[in-house]
């Protein structure tokens, strides 16, 4: 158990849904991510937030769009996706970047999307 | 570029054999490595970690060897069981910095 839960474990929708996914973690952290993992490639770091403020969105598309209510709750927002978008999202979390060069990250189970 | 590359996509050992893992890195100011294990259908586990500052990490049943000489860092199993089936990948991280770098694995079939 890694104390990072996330929901719904499997999606799968058109391109003109809307859809969001949902991460918690019980650790006590202050950063939370999310990642996309697609076949046969590293881990793309899409955005990151620590004490509830965004420090990083890397280029990504407009059609995700992450929430962070608080510091134990993160969400994705999805919309107008594309084929292409399918892959296994990944959330995760650690105590504070700013504090240690040591900060370990903690994944969730992720969220399989598939995109029709 | 910077990058974080693994040596051997798949790995077949034996039950019981000792399983070894390699990945290099190309950032010399990088200061944290973790290794991850990612079985089927799961997200990435946390195994064992090392800082830039030892070379040797020992935990329960794996031991990570970091070789800065030639920006190299091993994980080895001992004695691996039909659970150790799974994509190791390990991550490198720079001071100052929340990025993780991150290779694409090398998968480890154990072999009954």
């Amino acid at each position: 158990e890694t104390g990072v839960t996330q929901t719904p474990r499997h999606l799968v929708m058109g391109m003109t849904n809307k859809k969001s996914l949902k991460c918690e973690q019980h650790l006590g952290h202050n950063a939370m991510y999310w990642y996309k993992q697609s076949a046969k490639k590293p881990l793309e770091l899409m955005f990151v937030y620590n004490f509830k403020e965004q420090t990083e969105n890397n280029s990504v598309p407009s059609r995700f769009s992450p929430e962070c209510p608080n510091s134990s709750h993160l969400f994705l927002h999805l919309h107008t996706l594309q084929p292409e978008d399918s892959a296994l999202y990944l959330c995760a979390s650690s105590q504070d970047w700013r504090a240690a060069s040591t900060d370990t990250q903690y994944f969730g189970p992720g969220t399989r999307l598939t995109v029709l | 570029g910077e990058s974080v590359g693994l040596h051997l996509p798949t790995l077949s050992v034996q039950e019981g054999d000792n399983s070894i893992i390699n990945c290099a890195y190309s950032n010399s100011a990088s200061d944290y490595f973790i290794w991850y294990k990612q079985e089927s259908g799961k997200g990435p586990q946390f195994i064992i970690d090392i800082r830039s500052n030892m070379d040797k990490r020992q935990g329960q049943r794996v031991t990570v060897l970091l070789n800065k000489t030639v920006k190299h860092l091993s994980l080895q199993i001992a004695a691996t069981q039909p659970g150790d089936s799974a994509v190791y990948f390990c991550a490198e991280k720079r001071p100052g910095t929340y990025k993780y770098i991150f290779g694409t694995g090398t998968r480890l079939k154990v072999l009954a």
